[in-house]
């Protein structure tokens, strides 16, 4: 399954690090791409970026000039960092496996997620 | 970016009722829908993807249905573990967007 880790303080201006454990899964699955997703308080989800395949990343763009993704393949984990946080970023964040769909992203969906864990974004 | 909106934002039900919730989204997304379940604490669960497909394990009670804009879920014969809150998501075209979500409260 998924298990996320992480401070769950940040500093307004310094970049939030979360790291997503993967077990049971390999995280190089052929059907498989790697996702992060929040959700800040009283809001709806929001899909903040894809690790895809062969180290290549897909990001929302409302976030892409702060975010980054990567892939740790030997210890079957994957990571997000957010750098210049404000409070707005206070959020329960998530990791999710999103399966392919009919055309890989088409009709993809997000079929296991981890707990959460809860950043706020404070001095 | 695709917009999703659902309604209601919340409702009340009973034990054994039968409910329906709507999601719009703001084009045509064809069948590329999907619904989760989110209960206080616990990780988000894939419900229905693809607009009507039952992902494996969820009860038959949960139905999904529409395409093009408009799409419904519909729990029939509610549980004490159904009250929860629900969330559509376009599955069409990246950024991959979600409904403000539905929160189903017991009566």
């Amino acid at each position: 399954q998924l298990q996320e880790s992480g401070p769950g303080l940040v500093t307004p201006s310094e970049t939030l690090s979360l790291t997503c454990t993967v077990s049971g899964v390999s995280i190089s699955d052929d059907s498989s791409y790697w996702a992060w997703i929040r959700q800040p308080p009283g809001k709806g989800l929001e899909w903040i970026g894809l690790s895809l395949n062969s180290g290549s990343t897909d990001y929302n763009s409302s976030l892409k000039s702060r975010v980054t993704i990567s892939v740790n393949t030997s210890k079957n984990h994957f990571s997000l960092r957010l750098s210049s946080v404000t409070a707005a970023d206070t959020a329960v964040y998530y990791c999710a496996r999103m399966k392919h769909g009919v055309l890989i992203l088409l009709g993809s969906r997000f079929d296991i997620w981890g707990q959460g864990i809860q950043v706020t974004v404070s001095s | 970016d695709i917009q999703m909106t659902q309604s209601p934002s919340s409702l009340s039900a009973s034990i054994g009722d039968k409910v329906t919730i709507s999601c719009r989204a703001s084009q045509s997304i064809s069948t590329y829908l999907n619904w989760y379940q989110q209960r206080p604490g616990e990780a988000p669960k894939l419900l229905i993807y693809s607009a009507s497909n039952l992902q494996s394990g969820v009860p038959s009670r949960f139905g999904g249905s529409g395409s093009g804009t408009d799409f419904t879920l519909t729990i029939s014969n509610l549980q004490p573990e159904d009250f929860a809150s629900y969330s559509c998501q376009q599955s069409f075209n990246p950024p991959w967007t979600f409904g403000q979500g539905t929160k189903l409260e017991i009566k």
